[in-house]
Formats: structure tokens, sequence, C-alpha cells
């Protein structure tokens, strides 16, 4: 199976910061990657799909790049709301696997 | 609007069965696969497997494979997940999500409908 590493497991940062969040895969994924946000006690909401297109409505601070087996996810200015849990998710080969999540806490 | 909405939580012992579901809304059912991800306690995201409505073609993870039975019964828009013996592992939160495809190739996929989770807690 593909194995997507995340790093940092977790990051704590102020609001306005850049922050970027880093997905490696094991082995190549093509665009077939996806990022999803979670607030606790809730599913998780679709952010961006082939490594870069962002989902509807989601705020254009967001915003993705990478290819082939490095990828990232990046919070231009990191706003309060932006506390929960970040996943990346490759749809290139079954089974589909998810990055073990970044915690992103805003101080 | 997009609905998926799953059923209420459970409790159940070691040994015993359950079968859980997630009914689709706002959208024609047959025309998305469904996928179920695991969610242990205080942990990260599993992928489980899909089905498709029309044919039920599944994909299973190995990791859950012979583990649950993913099934779906299109006639009122609802997929399931069950189990014939549950164990204490078993325990997490179960989210189903709506599969789309944004191309016409074999890989351009996201999740971009999920239900609201099912707790399941197998204890004795």
């Amino acid at each position: 199976a593909i194995q997507l590493t995340q790093s940092p497991s977790s990051l704590s940062a102020s609001v306005g910061d850049r922050v970027t969040i880093t997905c490696r895969a094991s082995q190549g994924v093509g665009r077939a990657l996806a990022w999803y946000q979670q607030r606790p006690g809730k599913p998780p909401g679709l952010l961006m799909y082939d490594v870069s297109t962002l989902e509807g409505g989601v705020p254009s601070r967001f915003s993705g790049s990478g290819s082939g087996t490095d990828f990232t996810l990046t919070i231009s200015s990191l706003q309060p709301e932006d506390s929960a849990t970040y996943y990346c998710q490759q749809f290139n080969k079954y089974p589909w696997t998810f990055g073990q999540g970044t915690k992103v806490e805003v101080k | 609007e997009v609905q998926l909405v799953q059923s209420g939580a459970e409790v159940k012992k070691p040994g015993e069965s359950l079968k859980i579901s997630c009914k689709g809304s706002g959208y024609t059912f047959v025309d998305h696969w469904i996928g179920w991800v695991r969610q242990m306690p205080g942990k990260g995201l599993e992928w489980m497997g899909i089905i498709y409505p029309v044919d039920f073609d599944t994909r299973y993870s190995p990791s859950f494979e012979g583990q649950v039975i993913i099934s779906v019964d299109k006639s009122v828009n609802t997929a399931y997940l069950q189990w014939t013996t549950l164990k204490a592992s078993d325990t997490a939160v179960y989210y189903c999500a709506r599969l789309t495809s944004y191309c016409t190739g074999g890989t351009c996929y996201y999740f971009d409908y999920w239900g609201q989770g099912t707790l399941v807690t197998v204890s004795s």
C-alpha cells in the first residue's frame, strides 16, 4: 500500500502566520491527491482535490502544490477557524490511503 | 442539498453482529460510489472500502476485507456497513462519504460529502 507521511504531526502558529503542511508518498501518486480538514467532533470536509483545485466555498488562503511524491498544503494567513486536523489522501492506487494527520493549533 | 445521514450510535458486546446505514439524498444516488472510513478514538482516518450502487461492485482495503461487509440497497438510497462478529477493536466512529469523479480517467476522485459519523462502541 502507498504510505502517506505528513509533517509535522502538529504545529502551533499565530493568527496571520503562513503555515505549510507536507505530505510525502512512498511512491508516485500523480495528481490523485486530496486534502481534508477535520474539526473536533465533526466529519472531515474536503479542502481541495487534484493536488491544487480548491473545493467550492473553501477560502482562497488555502492552496496546494506538488506532484509525484511530495505535496504541500499552505495556509497563507492563518485564521482562528483554521484550528483543525488536516489529512491528505491518495486515490492513485488501491488501497486508497490517508496521511496520519497534522493538528494545527491557532495561538 | 446533498446529504448523507447515518444511523445512530450503537453499543454492542464482543461477538455480536451489527449493520449501520448511510442514506443519501439530494442527488442521484446511483451516480456515485459510496465509501466508508474508520476513525478509532483519538486516531486518524482509515479508508475501508467503496461500493457502486448500480452493479454492487465493491473494493475493500486489505485491512478490512473479510472483517466487514459493505452493501447497498439502491431502492432506498442506502449503503450499509456490517459486522458478523464484533471485537472490542472495532470501537470507532465510522463515516460514509460520497465519491465524485472529476475526469474520465481512473484516479480522478475525491470524497465531497460526508455523513455525520456513527459511533460504534464494543465493550463487554
